[in-house]
């Protein structure tokens, strides 16, 4: 089946700084892919769709400028939580569609950030 | 916005036991998902529903796109201990295109 990556599987950070997180579809091409945020014991949150070569679409409530998206290539979408705080800390999972299996979701094994 | 809930939130069954789960919503979609997470891991689909009344299995589950398109059950039967996990449906109120709303989830725990 059609396999989504995720880089880092864990990252661990300092208050006020940035993380870059990667995206990546192996074996297929995603026009879209999604970003998702799950707090403990919650259920999967979209924040918002990533597209190729535009801007991405964010969910109600979610900051633009906080955490910037950028979708360069038809395999790769990066979100970067910039200015890290507390309070960001969360298992950040991404899906990417793949359109030649019926628009199918696959989803990424998810990151984990932790902000001190 | 949207919401969609998952009963019951928690199961603790036994090996062998039949599971059943549902999920509501106050507005139509008109696809239906069933997804399981394990522990750290993303989501992997289960089942998708995509017309309303159909009934589709996938090994020993079962799911059900309910007739209003605001509900739908998932049925898992003999339970094994690789069932453990968290359920969610998700539901798509445009085409398979659209994006997805996730469900509160189920816990399952199974004993032996």
């Amino acid at each position: 089946g059609a396999v989504v990556s995720q880089h880092p599987s864990w990252v661990i950070c300092k208050s006020g700084t940035s993380v870059k997180i990667e995206c990546r579809s192996l074996d297929f091409q995603a026009t879209t892919m999604f970003w998702y945020r799950q707090f403990p014991k919650q259920s999967l949150m979209l924040m918002a769709t990533s597209n190729e070569g535009s801007k991405a679409t964010y969910e109600q409530g979610v900051e633009k400028d906080k955490f910037l998206i950028n979708h360069a290539s038809l395999t790769l979408s990066t979100l970067t939580v910039t200015s890290a705080h507390p309070e960001d800390s969360s298992f950040y999972i991404c899906s990417a569609r793949d359109s030649g299996r019926w628009n199918e979701q696959f989803f990424g094994p998810g990151t984990r950030l932790t902000v001190l | 916005g949207q919401q969609l809930n998952q009963s019951p939130q928690s199961m603790f069954i036994q090996e062998g036991e039949d599971v059943s789960m549902n999920c509501t919503s106050s507005s139509i979609f008109n696809t239906w998902l069933w997804y399981k997470q394990d522990p750290g891991e993303g989501p992997v689909l289960l089942i998708a529903l995509y017309k309303a009344g159909e009934l589709t299995s996938n090994g020993r589950l079962t799911a059900q796109f309910g007739i209003t398109r605001k509900d739908s059950f998932l049925n898992i039967s003999a339970s094994i201990p690789s069932d453990v996990g968290i359920y969610f449906c998700a539901g798509q109120t445009g085409g398979t295109a659209s994006k997805l709303t996730f469900g509160t989830g189920t816990r399952l725990q199974v004993t032996l």
